[in-house]
């Protein structure tokens, strides 16, 4: 079936650091892959979209590239903010059928310190 | 923007109460969706609907129920509130078509003494 594995957290980085968060997936066909972001207390946010191979999301300073041959959506940012604090979810949506329901990760902590 | 809003931000029930959760979406989506977060789970998916009056059960459905009547409106229901339904609920809504993203409410937390 269908699924979504991301790194686990917490990952504490400080302001200006390099940020990669790991997502691989296993799917059939041909799926659209997002990240989305949570703030604390509020719904989650999409933040970009890949929806086939080699495409590139970006937003925010945040990109994902869209990797079949490894079956990867890897999230980075070249220097992240305190206000980039958040959980952050990988997700893939399932093609075909008459449902387009999306498969999530279980979502990493992200932590950046002053 | 999308807009999908919800009733609650925060709502406290007791054991065996009926409870409604209600979400409006208003950029006239097909597909609407309810989620639970609990630590650790991540997010499971409990019921989506992808027009008026249809609805699939999704990985979670035990306990619960859905209404959608008006394309704009989704509501989950639980029967008999119980404490192990005290979570996050998170409503969702997409386009039929395209490239399937989700728009997601603020979500209710929901507590059940």
């Amino acid at each position: 079936g269908n699924s979504v594995t991301q790194m686990e957290g917490p990952v504490t980085l400080s302001e200006e650091a390099f940020l990669t968060i790991n997502c691989t997936y296993t799917a059939t066909g041909y799926p659209s892959l997002f990240w989305y972001v949570q703030y604390p207390g509020e719904g989650l946010q999409l933040l970009l979209k890949a929806t086939k191979a080699d495409d590139k999301g970006s937003n925010k300073g945040f990109e994902a590239t869209y990797r079949k041959e490894t079956t990867s959506f890897h999230l980075e940012k070249g220097s992240v903010q305190v206000s980039d604090s958040a959980v952050y979810f990988c997700a893939l949506s399932r093609p075909g059928g008459s449902n387009y329901k999306l498969t999530f990760g279980k979502g990493t902590l992200l932590t950046v310190n002053p | 923007d999308v807009k999908v809003t919800q009733s609650s931000r925060y709502l406290v029930k007791r054991t065996g109460e009926k409870v409604f959760l209600e979400c409006v979406q208003d950029m006239d989506h097909e597909n609407m969706f309810w989620y639970r977060q609990d630590p650790g789970l991540g997010l499971r998916l409990i019921y989506f609907s992808y027009d008026v009056k249809m609805k699939e059960k999704g990985d979670i459905p035990e306990g619960y129920s859905v209404s959608r009547e008006k394309k704009e409106r989704f509501s989950l229901i639980l029967e008999s509130a119980s404490t192990n339904q005290t979570s996050m609920y998170l409503c969702a809504s997409s386009l039929w078509q395209g490239g399937y993203e989700q728009y997601f409410g603020p979500g209710t937390r929901l507590t059940v003494t």
